[in-house]
């Protein structure tokens, strides 16, 4: 009964390789999320999809391309990886409420590391 | 711009200890809420609280209380009774309502607690 779940768990590749992390939520959630946190802890916001729709697009390299074929999944990936792209990615979800009160759940992370 | 300040990068408290984690924020948007997450070594992230900007009364939660002043814009979590369990990184965090939805997050304070 997991709510917020990723696939890998660790992922070990080396540069310029092409790979994917898969998110899930059974929270029935309209929105979710990737956040990027660095080594040094810090959290950063990627994208956000809201039933299917791309809402938040930061400054993220055009390498990642997010994609969201329903609103239970949202899915990251990476072309061309590069070292800098070493880190936990975290995926979350949230209902779409009209306040700001709805928080958000948070998977376990991908520990992604580039050789 | 939305930011999240945290002034401690680490802090010690002895077991059965009462513990305050500083945080405190700037934004425009009127309407927000707070946040604090919990993320101990094991990687996940864990939703400790919220505060909405709105709320007339401080938020509680078991035994962790968010301590917020509005007019100095801080949002402090005070444990109380600190367990050996509670040693992790804290996030402070905060989402705009009118603004973009996604969470902005505190560069973290790591807890130990000693017995």
């Amino acid at each position: 009964d997991t709510a917020v779940s990723q696939t890998p768990k660790y992922l070990v590749t080396q540069m310029g390789n092409d790979k994917s992390i898969k998110c899930e939520q059974n929270l029935g959630h309209d929105t979710m999320y990737w956040y990027k946190q660095d080594s040094k802890k810090f959290l950063k916001i990627m994208f956000s999809y809201n039933n299917k729709e791309l809402i938040i697009n930061e400054t993220v390299p055009n390498r990642f391309s997010p994609k969201s074929p329903d609103k239970a999944h949202l899915n990251l990936h990476i072309n061309s990886l590069e070292l800098g792209d070493s880190a936990v990615y975290f995926c979350a979800s949230s209902p779409e409420g009209a306040g700001g009160t709805d928080t958000q759940y948070f998977g376990p992370g991908t520990r992604l590391t580039v050789l | 711009a939305q930011k999240i300040t945290q002034t401690q990068p680490g802090m010690f408290v002895q077991e059965k200890e009462a513990v305050t984690l500083d945080c405190t924020y700037d934004t425009s948007d009127p309407s927000y809420g707070l946040f604090w997450y919990k993320q101990p070594s094991s990687g996940e992230m864990i939703f400790l609280i919220y505060q909405g900007s709105y709320d007339q009364q401080n938020a509680t939660e078991g035994r962790y209380s968010l301590n917020f002043q509005k007019a100095r814009k801080s949002a402090n979590l005070v444990i109380s009774a600190s367990q050996l369990g509670d040693s992790a990184m804290y996030f402070c965090a905060m989402r705009e309502i009118q603004g973009r939805r996604a969470l902005t997050f505190g560069s973290g304070t790591r807890l130990q607690v000693q017995p």
